[in-house]
Parts: structure tokens; C-alpha cells; sequence
């Protein structure tokens, strides 16, 4: 089966422009995830869908970061303005269900000058 | 007291030793353990998934888990080079089946 597909995989802007990432995961995972993982550390969850609902968005910062899943399946999340601590790895995964496991797309590594 | 903790390393093990993951977490209601491997500039992939109490093998993995002393580990028999990775634990845990990792422990697997 093919796997999470995440673009794009590298991305250098300055800080106050916006940025995109795309995500679409494994065919038939209604649950979608975004995750960011700074070096060294373990990922950190943003946002998770269920479906097109987002039932867990605490962690993500509301003022700059916005996220969607039009129709339950791709998923877009984008940063407006970036600062320069966003520099990171975007990490979308995807899973069956939120008990089942994970399965990471190869990530975007995003540097902000 | 951080949800998942483990221990960053690294832990060096000769080739063919046996390499142990440790991995405690916070809330007593969690259901689901996982292990993934982490290769340098990768994404973290699925190693382990245990979901009762006690160990499960698959080939030279065994995941262990002892929920009434909140803790979870891989043990690596047979160690690779190959081995050689960041191992992070992963756990749901709040009424929201929220998936939190470890910060990974380093593995190194020395010749």
C-alpha cells in the first residue's frame, strides 16, 4: 500500500512569510495527524482529525497556524507568519483509529531565516 | 512530571548483546504502548505495538509492559549496526486517546 505522502520535503523562507505542507495519508485512515519535532526531541502533536472534525487542536498555535482536511482525506497546514522558531519537522501521520498505530509520511523540514 | 520519559542516551551495546529500552509514563489510564525506530533525518517508523500486560516477540523484538508500575520496554536481542537509531515510546493517555511521545532514547550498536 502506499504510504503517507507528505511535500514538500524541504522548505527555506523568511520569517514573517507564510508557508503551506501538504499531507495526504494512507488510503482508508479516517485519522490524520500533524506533528512537529525539533531535534532531539520526540514528536509533539498539533492537531488530529478525525474524518474533516478536528477533535484535538490544543497544542496548535491558533494565532499563526490554521489547519484543514476538506473532505476527510488530504490536509493542508500552513503557517502565516512563520517566525524563526518554527524551524522544524512538519510530520504528517495517519492511522486506522486513535488506538491503532501510527504511520509518518517523511516529514518537512522547514528552516526560517 | 513529563508524560513519557525515557532515558536520551546513548546506550552503547556490543554487536549480539542484548540492547534494553526503558520507557515510564504518567497516567494510569493509558491503553496503547508503541515503540517506533527513528533513523538520523527520517521519520520515525513502527517497530512494537503492545497492548496488555506482559511481553510480546516478533522476531528480535520484545515489547514488555507492566501497567500497575507504569512502564514500558523493547528489548533488542541479537543487537545490528543496523540497530543503531533513536527509540521512541509512545503512549495514548487523556480521555482523548491523545498518541504522546518520549523524547527517544539513542542507540548506539558498536562492532
Amino acid at each position: 500500500e502506499a504510504g503517507v505522502v507528505q511535500s514538500p520535503r524541504y522548505k527555506i523562507i523568511e520569517k514573517k512569510q507564510p508557508v503551506a505542507f501538504w499531507c495526504n495519508p494512507i488510503s482508508g485512515h479516517n485519522t490524520l495527524y500533524w506533528y512537529l519535532q525539533n531535534l532531539g526531541q520526540g514528536p509533539e502533536l498539533l492537531i488530529r482529525y478525525e474524518n474533516e472534525e478536528a477533535v484535538d487542536d490544543s497544542q496548535l498555535p491558533k494565532d499563526r497556524f490554521s489547519a484543514e482536511r476538506l473532505k476527510g482525506v488530504d490536509s493542508t497546514l500552513k503557517i502565516q507568519p512563520a517566525e524563526l522558531g518554527d524551524s522544524a519537522v512538519y510530520l504528517c501521520a495517519s492511522s486506522l483509529g486513535s488506538n491503532s498505530p501510527l504511520h509518518f509520511g517523511n516529514g518537512t523540514r522547514l528552516t526560517v531565516t | 512530571q513529563k508524560e513519557v520519559e525515557q532515558n536520551s542516551g546513548p546506550l552503547s551495546v556490543p554487536e549480539g548483546a542484548i540492547a534494553s529500552l526503558n520507557c515510564t509514563y504518567s497516567d494510569r489510564v493509558s491503553q496503547s504502548f508503541f515503540w517506533y525506530r527513528q533513523y538520523s533525518g527520517k521519520s520515525p517508523e513502527l517497530i512494537m505495538s503492545i497492548y496488555s500486560n506482559g511481553d510480546k516477540e516478533d522476531g528480535r523484538f520484545t515489547a514488555q509492559l507492566n501497567k500497575a508500575s507504569q512502564y514500558v520496554s523493547l528489548l533488542i536481542r541479537d543487537s545490528q549496526p543496523s540497530d543503531s537509531a533513536t527509540y521512541l515510546c509512545a503512549v495514548t493517555a487523556g480521555g482523548g486517546n491523545k498518541l504522546t511521545f518520549g523524547t527517544g532514547t539513542q542507540l548506539k550498536v558498536e562492532l
